[in-house]
């Protein structure tokens, strides 16, 4: 039972255009979303987060968008960098009642490629 | 600041085996976590240590155990070991048990043959 996917195992992207990630869940009781990202022969790096309670948040070039009645969140990237290129992972809590804290419920990836 | 060390960076086992992997927590962290990555897929959630005790735990087999230690240090270890537990195990540290955030090692690489 797959509760976060990722349906886009990969994207490929021009610099300085826009990157868009996108990520859907299925478990309508999850009301944290994080995104992170993994270089090769390295664990995830946290990038950005979102509440439930907020439907877009920002943090530099990367902005992330919920739409909880749709069950999607995405990541966008402006502009997109050479060094970006990485697998991106989406990932989901449940915050509310505080049984699941650390307890994070991941999504396949997907591999960016930037290209210079 | 120290971050989140593992070791050792790989390993190979063969099936029936033990085998325990090590991880350091990150610098004033207090909970560890551990993650299995298995080829193509996203980490899946192990199990969580908060001062010394289990404080969660996904769906994996009693063969999977875990172990914090007082300077929040922790092991995972497997027994008898089988072919699908090759894979990438990834521990992460946090501030404490209600923070999200997290802090993630470079990964055990296990192979069983």
């Amino acid at each position: 039972d797959q509760q976060v996917k990722q349906n886009s195992p990969s994207l490929s992207v021009q610099e300085g255009r826009i990157s868009i990630l996108n990520c859907d869940y299925t478990n309508s009781m999850f009301d944290y979303f994080l995104w992170y990202k993994k270089y090769p022969a390295e664990g995830p790096t946290f990038l950005i987060s979102i509440s439930s309670i907020k439907d877009k948040n920002e943090d530099g070039r990367f902005t992330v968008f919920l739409n909880k009645s749709a069950k999607h969140l995405s990541l966008h990237i402006v502009p997109s960098q050479p060094g970006d290129s990485a697998v991106y992972f989406c990932a989901a809590s449940r915050i509310a009642g505080g049984t699941s804290y650390g307890k994070l419920t991941f999504g396949q990836g997907t591999i960016l490629t930037v290209h210079p | 600041e120290t971050g989140v060390t593992q070791s050792p960076t790989h390993l190979i086992k063969t099936r029936g085996q033990q085998v325990t992997l090590r991880c350091s927590s990150q610098s004033g962290h207090n909970t560890v976590s551990w993650y299995q990555q298995a080829l193509g897929q996203g980490p899946q959630f192990i199990f969580q240590y908060y001062r010394e005790e289990e404080n969660g735990r996904g769906n994996f087999p009693p063969r999977f155990s875990g172990l914090q230690f007082p300077n929040y240090s922790s092991e995972l270890n497997v027994n008898a070991l089988e072919l699908d537990d090759s894979a990438l195990y990834l521990c992460a540290s946090s501030l404490d048990r209600s923070n999200e955030k997290l802090f993630f090692g470079s990964g055990t690489q296990l192979s069983v043959l």
